[in-house]
Formats: structure tokens, sequence, C-alpha cells
């Protein structure tokens, strides 16, 4: 069965600090998908990211970067100097081909204090 | 592309009461989810649609709930005989088969059975 721990329940940080949140995935599969959200305090969860696993190289987009690392089965999300628009909640996500649930972890709370 | 809606974005009601629910994905998009999220968790997968056809369902999905999309366009979620245990974020999620086939979520229904 596959699932995704994001350890970190809340994390709290002054802006233009950076923060790396955390995700740790268990799958049987050689191919799957990991995917990050973010859920502001409108409740609708954005999409940010799609990785496929064959896709091992960093990404950045902005301020936003993730590194994936397959030997650890670790897909962690770093925000440069974060912005008080940066508060919400961080899911991470893991599907599996054959199946089109996502399997989300708990969560990380991210506060950004002015 | 207007996004994912839901309709309506609260319901109260009582034990016992059914509601229903109602998603429209995103334009031309032929797979349909929804999910449901407590609070402080992430995201639960119930049920997928592909067109109109029901191709999964979670063990999450009790024969109180049922779920439809009959012209393969919108979708409705029925909870009969609500229990406490409902209450709940319900979100749905649509994506294109053709193109990353990554889900996008719309901004949820919030139910609160008294």
């Amino acid at each position: 069965a596959q699932k995704v721990t994001q350890a970190q329940t809340e994390i709290s940080v002054v802006e233009k600090e950076d923060v790396t949140l955390d995700c740790v995935y268990e799958t049987r599969d050689t191919t799957y998908y990991l995917f990050w959200y973010k859920q502001p305090p409108s409740g609708e969860l954005v999409f940010l990211i799609r990785r496929n696993s064959f896709d091992e190289q960093n990404e950045i987009s902005g301020r936003y970067s993730w590194n994936f690392q397959k030997s650890t089965s670790s897909f962690n999300f770093t925000i440069t100097a974060s912005q008080v628009v940066d508060s919400a909640v961080y899911f991470c996500a893991l599907s599996e081909p054959g199946r089109r649930a996502l399997t989300f972890g708990s969560g990380t709370r991210l506060q950004v204090q002015p | 592309d207007t996004g994912v809606s839901q309709d309506p974005r609260h319901k109260i009601t009582k034990r016992g009461q059914n509601v229903t629910f109602r998603c429209d994905p995103i334009s031309e998009h032929n797979r349909l989810y929804w999910y449901r999220q407590t609070l402080g968790q992430g995201p639960e997968f119930l049920t997928y649609f592909q067109n109109e056809a029901q191709l999964e369902k979670s063990r999450l999905l009790s024969d109180r709930f049922s779920a439809e999309r009959p012209k393969g366009s919108f979708s409705t979620l029925e909870i009969q005989r609500t229990e406490q245990g409902d209450s709940a974020m319900y979100l749905c999620a649509s994506s294109d088969q053709d193109s990353t086939d990554t889900q996008y979520f719309g901004p949820g229904t919030r139910l609160t059975v008294l």
C-alpha cells in the first residue's frame, strides 16, 4: 500500500526566511507520480507541481524549488524568501499508474509572520 | 478555462436527512473525482469517473453514499441518512486524460451534520 508522511505538522517562519517542507513516501511501484498542492485559508487545493518517478532532476519555479530523491523516498519542497501570502497548508501526494486516486499526506501548515 | 465549481459551498443539515452536492468539472476534462477531507487531515479518495462510467470506489464510500455523472459532464454526490461523522469538506477534482492527467480541485462543499 502506498503512504505519504509529512512529519512537520506546523512551521512558523518570519518573512524572507527560507523554509523546507518534508515529504516521505512509500510505494511498491517503480512508476509513480508525486505532487504538491497548496491549500490557502479559502480552502481550494491549488496544484503546484507533478513529478514522474523517472525524473529525478530538481525543479525550480520562481521562489519554489523541489528536491526529489528516490534513494530516500523523499520529495521536499523549499520556499525561498518566504512571504505572508505563502501561509497555507501544503500537501504532498502520490499516485500509482492504474489507480487514479491520489494518496495525500496529512499536510504541513506554514505560517509566515510579517 | 474556468475552474472546477462546486455547489453549494456550505451545507448544514440535521442527522438523518439526505444531502446532494454538485460538481462541474473543467470543460472537456473527461475524468472526475470526489474526495473527502476532515479537519487537520489530507483529502481521502472516494470515487472516480471516466466520462459517465464510475470506475473506482473507495471502501470509504459506504452504501449511504452514491455518486453519478449521467452525461459525462457534471457529477452529483448524494449522502443518505446523514450522520455526524459525515461532517467534512467534500472536494471535487477533474483531469484531462489526454493531457498530463493532473487533478485540479474545486473549492469544496463543507458539510455540517447537527
